[in-house]
C-alpha cells in the first residue's frame, strides 16, 4: 500500500510571498487532515476533510491559509502571505474512517521556512 | 492549563533499558488514547492504540491508560539505538484529536 504522498519536501520563501502543498492520501481514505508542527511542538490541525467536505477548519488562519481537497482524493493547502510564525512542518495525514480508524497514516511533511 | 501535557525530554537511556514515556490530559471526553514515533524528518507513525482504560501489549511496547487518573504511559522493554525517536501521545473524543509536544528519546548503544 503506497503511503501518503506530500510536495515539495522543503520550501524556503521570503515573507509576504505565497506557496502551496499538495498532498496526495492513500487511496480509499475518505478523511484528509492537514497539520502544522512547529519545532519542539506537537502537530496542530490546520483542517479536516471528509472526502471533499470540510468537517473542521476552526484552526485554520483563514485571512492567509486556505485549503481545498478535489474530488475528494488529492487536496492543496496555500499560505498568501506567508508570515515569519508559519515556519514549520506541513503534515498531511489520511484515515478510512471505518469505525474503527483510531488512528492517521501520516505523510514525511513538508518543511517551510520563512525568512 | 493545555489539554495533554507531555514532558517533551530530552530522555537518555542505555540500550536495554525500560523506558516509560507519560502524558496527562484533562479532557473527559478523550475516549481513544494513541502514541506516535516520529523519527527525524519523517511523519509520526502510529505505534500503538488504546481504547478507554487499561493495558495493551504488543512485543517490547507497552501501552496503559488510567482514566481516573487522566496519565497514559508507554512503556519500551530491552530499548535498542533504533527507538531513538520523539514520541507522542494522542487523544481522540468525537472528531477531535489532541496531540501531546512529544518527548524525544535517545538510547545509547
Amino acid at each position: 500500500e503506497a503511503g501518503v504522498a506530500q510536495s515539495p519536501r522543503y520550501k524556503i520563501i521570503e515573507k509576504r510571498q505565497s506557496v502551496a502543498f499538495w498532498c496526495n492520501p492513500i487511496s480509499g481514505h475518505a478523511t484528509l487532515y492537514w497539520y502544522q508542527q512547529i519545532l519542539g511542538q506537537g502537530p496542530k490541525l490546520l483542517i479536516q476533510f471528509q472526502n471533499n467536505g470540510v468537517v473542521d477548519d476552526s484552526q485554520l488562519p483563514k485571512d492567509r491559509f486556505s485549503a481545498e481537497r478535489l474530488k475528494g482524493v488529492d487536496s492543496t493547502l496555500k499560505i498568501q502571505p506567508a508570515k515569519l510564525e508559519d515556519s514549520a512542518v506541513y503534515l498531511c495525514a489520511s484515515s478510512p474512517n471505518t469505525p474503527d480508524d483510531y488512528g492517521y497514516t501520516f505523510g514525511s511533511g513538508t518543511r517551510l521556512t520563512v525568512v | 492549563q493545555k489539554e495533554v501535557e507531555q514532558d517533551p525530554g530530552p530522555l537518555s537511556v542505555p540500550e536495554g533499558a525500560i523506558v516509560s514515556l507519560n502524558c496527562t490530559y484533562s479532557n473527559s471526553a478523550f475516549q481513544y488514547f494513541m502514541w506516535y514515533r516520529q523519527y527525524s524528518r519523517k511523519g509520526p507513525e502510529l505505534l500503538m492504540y488504546t481504547y478507554s482504560s487499561g493495558n495493551k501489549e504488543d512485543g517490547r511496547f507497552t501501552a496503559q491508560v488510567d482514566k481516573s487518573s487522566k496519565y497514559i504511559s508507554l512503556f519500551i522493554r530491552d530499548s535498542q539505538p533504533s527507538d531513538s525517536a520523539t514520541y507522542l501521545c494522542a487523544m481522540r473524543g468525537g472528531f477531535k484529536t489532541i496531540f501531546g509536544a512529544g518527548t524525544r528519546l535517545f538510547v545509547k548503544a
